[in-house]
């Protein structure tokens, strides 16, 4: 069964450098998303992409983030300036249409010291 | 804005029981999806049962079955038979439903979540 994958699992980084999180959706999926879940608290959407620009961004995704699907594959999140609050759990969602379920990858933990 | 709440931050369940979490959602639309999705301690986001608003029927799947009372606003997840796996938080979530093609109304509003135990 198709799954969408995210590199790295895991990630520790120092303060004020940049990291790339990088994600595979789904093969024939259209729609993909970013979303955050800092330790014991809800997931929360950060932007959602199709067409190879950005739907829809929340508050949360400020000037420090910026996605990008550089090829027809990969699906990446930058972050330029890491903060000790960008600590979190960044799952990357991918569907087929509006309104279709949104399928997750398995999650990068970003560490920011 | 749509919010969802989850009342119910922990419970328990003996193995082989059954057990429904509740999730009540405040929406002005009339068209939208709900989600329940599953967090093992993995933390991977696991979808676990759908439903469209304009469906009257309840999706079950399995051993999973839910209660929309879309009146209410109540969407309520009943586990059956519970089985040690199902041990993790349970996410609610809502989704309007999109008007525009390639609009954005996509994004995935969550409840806070509720740690469920299942004990042998």
């Amino acid at each position: 069964e198709p799954e969408v994958t995210q590199t790295p699992s895991h990630q520790v980084t120092q303060m004020g450098q940049e990291v790339i999180l990088r994600c595979v959706p789904i093969s024939n999926h259209l729609y993909f998303y970013w979303y955050r879940q800092i330790l014991g608290q809800k997931v929360e959407f950060l932007v959602s992409f199709y067409n190879n620009e950005i739907s829809e961004k929340s508050e949360i995704f400020d000037d420090q983030f910026s996605v990008e699907r550089p090829d027809g594959s990969n699906f990446t999140l930058k972050i330029r300036s890491t903060k000790l609050e960008d600590s979190a759990m960044y799952f990357c969602a991918s569907s087929y249409g509006q309104g279709r379920t949104q399928y997750f990858g398995p999650g990068t933990r970003l560490l920011v010291l | 804005a749509q919010t969802v709440t989850q009342s119910q931050p922990e419970m328990s369940v003996q193995e082989a029981e059954t057990v429904t979490l509740s999730c009540t959602y405040d929406t002005s639309e009339s068209n939208y999806y709900l989600f329940w999705y599953k967090q093992p301690p993995s933390r991977q986001m696991i979808l676990v049962i759908r439903q469209e608003a304009y469906k009257q029927q309840n999706a079950t799947e399995n051993r999973f079955s839910v209660n929309f009372q879309k009146a209410a606003k109540s969407f309520s997840l009943k586990i059956s038979d519970s089985q040690l796996g199902d041990t993790a938080m349970y996410f609610c979530a809502f989704m309007k439903h999109g008007v525009n093609y390639g609009g954005s109304q996509g994004n995935l509003i969550f409840g806070k979540g509720t740690k469920l135990s299942v004990k042998p």
